[in-house]
This record gives C-alpha cells, structure tokens and sequence, in this order.
C-alpha cells in the first residue's frame, strides 16, 4: 500500500500571502489529521477531518484551515503569513473514526519569508 | 489537557550499550499511547502503539512498555542507524495526538 503523500515538499512564500498545501492519505483510511511541528513547540495539533467533516481543532487560529473531499484527500490553507508560520506541516491518517494509529506523511516544508 | 513529557531530551550511547527512554503523561483517560522515530527532514514513522497497563511490544531491538503513568521504550545493543528522535504521543482520533518534545538518540560506533 501506498503512504500518506503530502505536496508540495518545499515551499517559499513571503509575508502575506496565503498558502494551500495537499496530502492524500493511505488508501481505505477515512480520517486525516494535520501538524504543525517547530523546533520550539514540537508538534502539535492543528485539526482532524472525518468523513469531509472538522470534529475537531487545535489551538490555532482561523488563519488556519483545511477541509477534506469525499475522496478522503485532504487540503489545508494558511492566509495572511507571519513569520511565525514557517514550519514543517504534517499529514496523518488514521482507518477510521476511534484512537487508531495514525499514519505520518513526509511533510511539507513553509518557509515565509 | 493531555500532557506528555520525555526524558532525557538528548542521550548519546555507544553502540552496543542498552538504555531506556521515559515518557510520562496525564490524561483524563487513556485512549492510546504511541511511540515513533523520526530522521531529520522526515515524518515521524510509526514504532508502536499501547492501550492498557501492562502491556509490551517488541519490534526488533526495540521494546515498549506502559504503566499507568509512564512508558518506556528500551533500545537493547543499538546500532548506528538506530540514531533518531523518538517522539511519544497520546490521544488519537478527533481530539489529535499530543506529542512530548521527543528524546534525541545518537549511537557512536
């Protein structure tokens, strides 16, 4: 089977922009959860999708979103860039709906500028 | 609030040489605990997942077990290629994983 896939790997923008990443997640697997990690806060939880529907959202604010297709891929977007954001995203999916493991993508790499 | 805490943040070993690396957490009720790797520039790669006390996996040099407070996961005669951050987590589902900042692992041959 294949893995999480996440696109782009690398990506430049600069303050103000707005920015969409992709990921698709293993075949089969319903739920698909994003993460921002940093070298100063880790990793942490930005949102999970199940069945094209948000159940649940990190500490962040609206800035982020994301949303997920009947298809189980998912997207996430950033508008309005800070600095700050700049960061390795990350993409998991899980089977289905209750504490399964999830499953990590490569990641996309942000860098605002 | 979930937390997860992992300790030491960094450990050098030679290799051949055992150890252990601790993750502590607080729950409000365990839904599941996770152990990954994670090589620079990469996602974290799945190791093991844990759900009651008491309970062990294995997985080549690696062994993971969990109390009701704790989890170790013990790393007998490590290898070089065995150097990595490994990540702890818990929680799972739509409330999302929290993860700890991670044990830095580098085994000198």
């Amino acid at each position: 089977k294949a893995g999480v896939t996440q696109t782009p790997r690398y990506l430049i923008k600069t303050r103000g922009q707005q920015v969409t990443l992709s990921c698709s997640p293993i075949s089969g697997h319903r739920s698909v959860s994003w993460y921002q990690q940093t070298p100063g806060q880790g990793l942490q939880f930005l949102f999970e999708y199940f069945s094209e529907t948000q159940r649940n959202k990190g500490n962040f604010p609206g800035r982020f979103s994301g949303r997920q297709f009947s298809n189980s891929r998912s997207e996430m977007n950033v508008s309005t860039l800070e600095l700050g954001d700049s960061a390795l995203y990350l993409c998991a999916s899980s089977p289905g709906q209750h504490q399964e493991t999830q499953y990590f993508g490569p990641g996309t790499r942000l860098l605002v500028l | 609030e979930d937390q997860v805490t992992q300790s030491p943040e960094a450990l050098r070993l030679q290799e051949g040489e055992s150890s252990s690396l601790n993750c502590s957490y607080t729950v409000s009720g365990l839904r599941g605990l996770f152990w990954y790797r994670q090589d620079p520039g990469k996602g974290p790669e799945f190791l093991f997942t844990l759900y009651s006390a008491g309970e062990e996996k294995e997985k080549e040099r690696l062994k993971a077990t969990l109390t009701k407070k704790e989890s170790f996961l013990h790393i007998t005669a490590p290898k070089p290629e065995d150097s990595a951050t490994y990540l702890c987590a818990v929680g799972g589902g739509a409330d999302g994983l929290t993860f700890g900042k991670g044990t830095h692992l580098i085994i000198q041959p």
